[in-house]
């Protein structure tokens, strides 16, 4: 069973507007959540980060929004550039315990900015 | 800096051989996973290590082993390959912190035929 979804397989938005990548968990036990982007050939990078226990966090261009009741998330990237276009991964982290912990991905959605 | 280095970049094994996929970091981390992603299924994480001479099973580990005597390598190995192994594989690591953002590899494409 697929414990992080991402729906939307892909997205097209132009250069310029919001992008708004959405992710879905179905473990309330998930206690933080992390973007990951992916460029064609290399390894996903991290982009930014939330805690469970705030639901908004802010880094230049990207925001990420927690809403824990809805157990939903999502990155919004404004102004979307070109540069942006890769596949975003959303993952969520939980404590199982001692040393014990597993990042667990979704599957991705391939952001297209267009000029 | 190299940060986490995998070997090979690709590699094509018929079904029933084994190899190995080599990974590498010199962050001096501690933790260090093994996923592959799939078309359509994401990253799935396959086996991690939170130390040296530690070592736990992922979501997806069966048809794969791995080892982990230093803290700067972590192998995977597959003892028979099967066509349903055919993916990409990517080596992360990160720091003890619960909550440190994991670094990856450059992935190697493995094609099983």
């Amino acid at each position: 069973d697929q414990q992080v979804k991402q729906n939307s397989p892909s997205l097209s938005v132009q250069e310029g507007r919001i992008s708004i990548l959405n992710c879905d968990y179905t473990n309330s036990m998930f206690d933080y959540f992390l973007w990951y982007k992916k460029y064609p050939a290399e390894g996903p990078t991290f982009l930014i980060s939330i805690s469970s226990i705030k639901d908004k966090n802010e880094d230049g261009r990207f925001t990420v929004f927690l809403n824990k009741s809805a157990k939903h998330l999502s990155l919004h990237i404004v102004p979307s550039q070109p540069g942006d276009s890769a596949v975003y991964f959303c993952a969520a982290l939980m404590d199982y315990g001692g040393a014990t912990n597993k990042l667990i991905f979704g599957t991705g959605t391939l952001l297209a900015v267009q000029p | 800096n190299a940060g986490v280095t995998q070997t090979p970049k690709f590699q094509v094994l018929k079904t029933g051989q084994s190899m190995t996929l080599q990974c590498a970091q010199d962050m001096n981390h501690e933790y260090m996973s093994w996923y592959r992603q799939d078309p359509g299924m994401g990253l799935r994480l396959i086996h991690y290590s939170v130390g040296a001479g530690i070592t736990d099973q992922g979501e997806v580990p069966n048809g794969y082993n791995v080892s982990r005597s230093t803290t700067e390598d972590f192998p995977l190995r597959l003892l028979s390959a099967a066509p349903s192994q055919t993916s990409v594989y990517f080596c992360a690591s990160k720091q003890g912190l619960y909550n440190s953002p994991l670094h990856f590899g450059n992935g190697t494409r493995l094609t099983v035929t």
